[in-house]
């Protein structure tokens, strides 16, 4: 039971640098998520997918790109890091459609701080 | 817009009392479902407990339960027996026809012996 993984944990980025945080789930999915929460915040969506090859924008997708070429992976690609993208990363998939009750499934989350 | 408001930062509660997480929220849909989800330290998002909107009958799960109060979008958690596992932040969530949880900003709740 494997569930939604994410890697890595925890990164350490230099202003500038690049980086793709990987997200993969085996239950077969097809809504996929994520989300970005600050210190002492809520989460806030950044990109979701509702199927492989679609995807679209969030409440915070500035400074970040997605891709869906399959039902089980969903990274997230930073481009340019900056100091105000150090937060916490968490991805999420669920199975029904937006008016089903089917809870949505989170990944452990990944911890990124940019230096 | 879709908001969600918990208006307590933090809360505190001895253990096996009992205690009321509160939640509002501002949607102009009818039908919609709401959650509570549990951060605790290790950051996992564990989903506690959720609610239909066209139901009327409030949900349960074990010693959690809400008060969902619609037509003053209210919707408050109670968690009884309050045990030191239910230290945690929690989060009251909307889900509406985007398809996306809109999350409150979070309530820190300490269990004390």
């Amino acid at each position: 039971n494997a569930g939604v993984t994410q890697t890595p944990k925890f990164r350490i980025l230099k202003i500038g640098q690049s980086m793709t945080l990987q997200c993969a789930q085996d239950m077969n999915h097809n809504y996929m998520y994520w989300y970005r929460q600050d210190p002492g915040m809520g989460l806030k969506l950044i990109y979701y997918s509702v199927g492989a090859g679609i995807t679209d924008k969030g409440e915070v997708p500035n400074g970040y790109n997605v891709s869906r070429s399959t039902t089980e992976d969903f990274p997230l690609r930073l481009e340019l890091a900056a100091p105000s993208q150090t937060s916490v990363y968490f991805c999420a998939s669920r199975s029904g459609p937006p008016d089903s009750n089917q809870p949505q499934h989170f990944g452990d989350g990944t911890r990124l701080s940019i230096l | 817009a879709q908001t969600v408001t918990q208006s307590q930062p933090e809360m505190s509660v001895q253990e096996a009392e009992t205690v009321t997480l509160s939640c509002t929220y501002d949607t102009s849909e009818n039908n919609y479902y709401l959650f509570w989800y549990k951060q605790p330290p290790s950051r996992q998002m564990i989903l506690v407990i959720r609610q239909e909107a066209y139901k009327q009958q409030n949900a349960t799960e074990n010693r959690f339960s809400v008060n969902f109060q619609k037509a003053a979008k209210s919707f408050s958690l109670k968690i009884s027996d309050s045990q030191l596992g239910d230290t945690a932040m929690y989060f009251c969530a909307f889900w509406g026809s985007q398809g996306n949880l809109i999350f409150g900003k979070g309530t820190k709740l300490s269990v004390k012996p």
